[in-house]
Order: structure tokens, then C-alpha cells, then sequence
């Protein structure tokens, strides 16, 4: 079965810092997928990374990949209090009639203090 | 383009009524549609997979009988939450993977919010 996880679960920072945010997957997956959540809301697309190695960055958010490692970092320079929200990785599961089923992290939620 | 769109947004209704959510690809043709549920401050969880013209895949532990899954077009997907009862509330989202993109990309509804009383 494949499992994926988050951590930290809750991170509480203060603007102007860097921060990482990691998600461990537990089987060989080809792709991988960073989300925002903000409340009350549905999810954002933030990256989608396709190949070992792989690096995208917008803004503040740099997502990288290490498919040997099986791990993904989300990093966060210098935080300002805009990206305090809910952010999911996923993975692409299994595929279901004809399309890949996504397996999503916990989620960490990160605040942001001015 | 790749938008998706919920109706309604959030619903509020009384325990052993039947609700039904929408859910649209606006802009492009989606052979499958994905159905997700998510409790507060937790993760999503796949409710159940279905294909345009044939009958939904459910995730274990989903009621099929309760969660009743309807996909009419290549641009449309339901999902009739029956007899619902307190439990039941939740945020429903959808997703759309676009047909003929390589990546299978999916794409989320705005999601929708039921409250049963």
C-alpha cells in the first residue's frame, strides 16, 4: 500500500524565515504533486514533479524531488504571512479506469506570524 | 482553461433527505472524475472513481449504495449522498483529469460543504 507522509504537521513560524517542509512516500512513484489549501477552501496547484531531481520554484516556494530517496521538500524563504495555509503533497497511486488515483500526505499546517 | 466547477457550494439540510453535488469541466472533456471527501483539519480521502458511461469504482469502505455516483457526460459527474445523516457532513470536492493530456492531470472543484441536521 502506498503511504505518504508529511512532517512537520504543524509548523508555526515567523515571517522572514526559511523553512522545509518534507513528504516521504513509501513506493516507487512517477510523479509528485505539491497542493495549498487555504480554509475553507478547495486545493491549489503549486508543482507538479515529474523526474528525479527536479526543481521548480515560484516566488517564495521551492519543490524539489529525489524519487532514489523517495522524498519531496517544499521550502519556504523567506515566509511572509500570505503563505500561511494547508499545504498537501500527493503521489500518483494506483491507476483506475484508466487514470492515476492520487494518495495525499496528512498535510502540514503552516502559520505564519507577522 | 481547466476549470472545474461545484453546485452548490455548501448545502445545509435536514437528516434523511438526499443531496446531490455536481460536478463540471468547464472548458474541456474529462473521461474520468474523481470524488474526495475531507473532515476538518484532515487529509482528503478518495471517495470513489468514475468513468464517462460506466459505473463508479468505489475506494474500500465506501457505502455505493449510499454514495451514489452518476457520470452523465464527458463534462459531468454527480454524486447523490442519500438519506444523509450527521455523519455525513462534510467538504465534498471533485476532480477532473483532462482527456488526452498526458499527465492525467487533475484538476479540483471548488468543493462543496453539507451540513446535515
Amino acid at each position: 500500500e502506498l503511504k505518504v507522509e508529511q512532517n512537520p504537521l504543524f509548523l508555526s513560524m515567523q515571517e522572514g524565515k526559511n523553512y522545509t517542509i518534507y513528504c516521504n512516500y513509501s513506493t516507487t512513484s512517477d510523479r509528485l504533486y505539491w497542493y495549498r489549501q487555504d480554509p475553507g477552501k478547495s486545493l491549489e496547484s503549486l508543482f507538479v514533479l515529474l523526474s528525479n531531481g527536479a526543481v521548480k520554484q515560484e516566488g517564495r516556494l521551492m519543490a524539489s524531488l529525489d524519487t532514489k530517496a523517495r522524498l519531496s521538500t517544499l521550502h519556504i524563504t523567506a515566509a511572509v504571512h500570505d503563505l500561511s495555509a494547508t499545504y498537501f503533497c500527493a503521489v500518483d497511486g494506483f491507476e483506475v479506469q484508466g487514470a492515476q488515483k492520487l494518495v495525499f500526505g496528512q498535510g502540514t499546517r503552516l502559520t505564519i506570524n507577522p | 482553461g481547466a476549470v472545474v466547477s461545484q453546485h452548490p457550494s455548501w448545502v445545509i439540510c435536514k437528516s434523511g433527505t438526499s443531496v446531490k453535488i455536481e460536478c463540471r469541466s468547464l472548458d474541456f472533456q474529462a473521461t474520468t472524475m474523481f470524488w474526495y471527501r475531507q473532515f476538518p483539519k484532515q487529509s482528503l480521502m478518495l471517495m470513489a472513481t468514475s468513468n464517462e458511461g460506466s459505473k463508479a469504482t468505489y475506494e474500500q469502505g465506501v457505502e455505493k449504495d449510499k454514495f451514489l455516483i452518476n457520470h452523465a457526460s464527458l463534462t459531468l459527474s454527480t454524486l447523490t449522498v442519500t438519506s444523509a445523516h450527521p455523519e455525513d457532513s462534510s467538504f465534498y470536492i471533485c476532480s477532473a483529469a483532462r482527456q488526452g493530456f498526458g499527465t492525467d492531470t487533475q484538476y479540483f472543484g471548488p468543493g462543496t460543504r453539507l451540513t446535515v441536521l
